[in-house]
């Protein structure tokens, strides 16, 4: 099946400082990619809708500023989260959409970003 | 405005008999309609998916119904095994909203042994 990578799995960091998180397709090509995020024991929540040489689609209430997204290539897509807060801290989990059935996603295993 | 609505948050069921997840949805764009599994602090699992030109669709122990008129869904895991538990969402999408997912809130499946 396809297989959807994130790095790091876990990060610490102190408040004001930026986190890149890295979501990689590792064996298709990913025409679009999404973010999520997951509060506890709440579903998750789309922030941003990536496609490969464009700029990112943001859900409403979601700081494009603060949350910047780069994708680059049709494997690999980033999320930074600049000068990060405690109340950012949270699950990142990004998914990626190919060719074929665009309809189904395969997610990345998340990020837990923790800030200080 | 909930328009994927799981209305269970857990379910708890006895090793090998039935689990049956429901979800309702209020969106008739909706056309494609998915089950992710997903233990905690990992990323969801695709499970199973159905269009709604279908009211069927069957692999393995997992079986997910659609009744378009009812807006309604179901997953059915027969039979039903310890390592099923997880928290199950159901999503759906519509051909127009650029694939995005809506996502109900989740329903935690307990097997017991």
């Amino acid at each position: 099946g396809a297989v959807v990578s994130q790095h790091p799995s876990w990060v610490i960091c102190k408040s004001g400082t930026s986190v890149k998180i890295e979501c990689r397709s590792l064996d298709f090509q990913a025409t679009t990619m999404f973010w999520y995020r997951q509060f506890p024991k709440q579903s998750l929540m789309l922030m941003a809708t990536s496609n490969e040489g464009s700029k990112a689609t943001y859900e409403q209430g979601v700081e494009k500023d603060k949350f910047l997204i780069n994708h680059a290539s049709l494997t690999l897509s980033t999320l930074t989260v600049t000068s990060a807060h405690p109340e950012d801290s949270s699950f990142y989990i990004c998914s990626a959409t190919g060719t074929g059935n665009r309809d189904e996603q395969f997610f990345g295993p998340g990020t837990r970003l923790t800030v200080l | 405005d909930q328009q994927v609505k799981q209305n269970s948050p857990s379910l708890s069921v006895q090793e090998g008999r039935i689990s049956i997840l429901n979800c309702d949805y209020t969106n008739s764009m909706f056309d494609y309609f998915l089950w992710y599994k997903k233990y905690p602090a990992e990323g969801p699992t695709f499970l199973i998916s159905i269009s709604s030109i279908k009211d069927k669709n069957e692999d393995g122990r997992f079986t997910v119904f659609l009744n378009k008129s009812a807006k309604h869904l179901s997953l059915h895991i027969v039979p039903s095994q310890p390592g099923d538990s997880a928290v199950y969402f159901c999503a759906a999408s519509d051909a127009g909203n650029n694939r995005k997912l809506i996502w109900g809130l989740g329903t935690s499946l307990a097997v017991n042994p």
